[in-house]
């Protein structure tokens, strides 16, 4: 059963570091992982989808790697800033219709 | 830009009362889902629908749930008889990639509460 983890659970930076958020899951046989931003009691929006032909996507100051073969993506974050605290979700898709398999997320915090 | 919108935005109702939470995805896409996420827990995975069909349904879909594309444009989410632990946040998604291979686009969500 595939299982996806998510670390660190929380993070609290000043603003203007680099960060990176590490997600990894149990089932290398994915078809593509996809990055979310989630702010407080919202919804989901869709930051970066890889497919597993693909080894990373940049999309800004975002960039997510994707190493199948060891179960593990890292999304990776340049010059942070405030409006960056959000959650961050990774979720791999098992194949099928496209069925999402989420991690906890990692909780970004910020601060000027 | 386009999105998937979700109506409405909060339900409560009492245990046993039918819910029918509603859909409106990206106008071209195919492929359609049910999401949910309890509260401080992971979201997890309901239904998927393409074709007008269930493509493929999670355990936790049982026959309370029901999904429907009633009309060309909404997509509904049916709850039969509600308890308690049917309390959670309910996602939309949309995509208009081919099997297990496009980029989901989800809604705000529906957040029910079940008293």
């Amino acid at each position: 059963k595939q299982e996806v983890t998510q670390i660190p659970a929380a993070l609290s930076v000043p603003e203007g570091e680099n960060l990176v958020l590490n997600c990894s899951f149990t089932d290398s046989a994915i078809y593509n992982l996809q990055w979310f931003r989630q702010d407080p009691g919202k919804g989901l929006t869709s930051l970066l989808l890889i497919q597993s032909s693909q080894r990373e996507q940049t999309s800004g100051r975002l960039n997510a790697s994707l190493d199948k073969s060891s179960g593990r993506s890292t999304l990776y974050i340049a010059a942070s800033q405030p409006g960056d605290s959000a959650t961050y979700l990774c979720a791999v898709s098992t194949g099928g219709y496209n069925k999402l398999i989420f991690g906890a997320g990692t909780r970004l915090a910020v601060h000027p | 830009e386009p999105e998937v919108t979700q109506t409405p935005s909060h339900q409560v109702t009492q245990m046993g009362q039918e819910v029918i939470l509603r859909c409106v995805p990206i106008s071209n896409h195919l492929y359609f889902y049910w999401y949910r996420q309890i509260l401080g827990q992971k979201v997890e995975f309901l239904v998927s629908f393409y074709n007008n069909e269930i493509s493929e349904k999670s355990e936790i879909f049982d026959d309370q749930f029901s999904v429907e594309r009633p009309d060309g444009s909404n997509f509904t989410l049916k709850i039969r008889s509600t308890k308690l632990e049917d309390s959670a946040m309910y996602f939309c998604a949309s995509s208009s990639g081919g099997r297990a291979t496009g980029e989901l686009f989800f809604g705000e969500g529906s957040r029910l509460t079940v008293l």
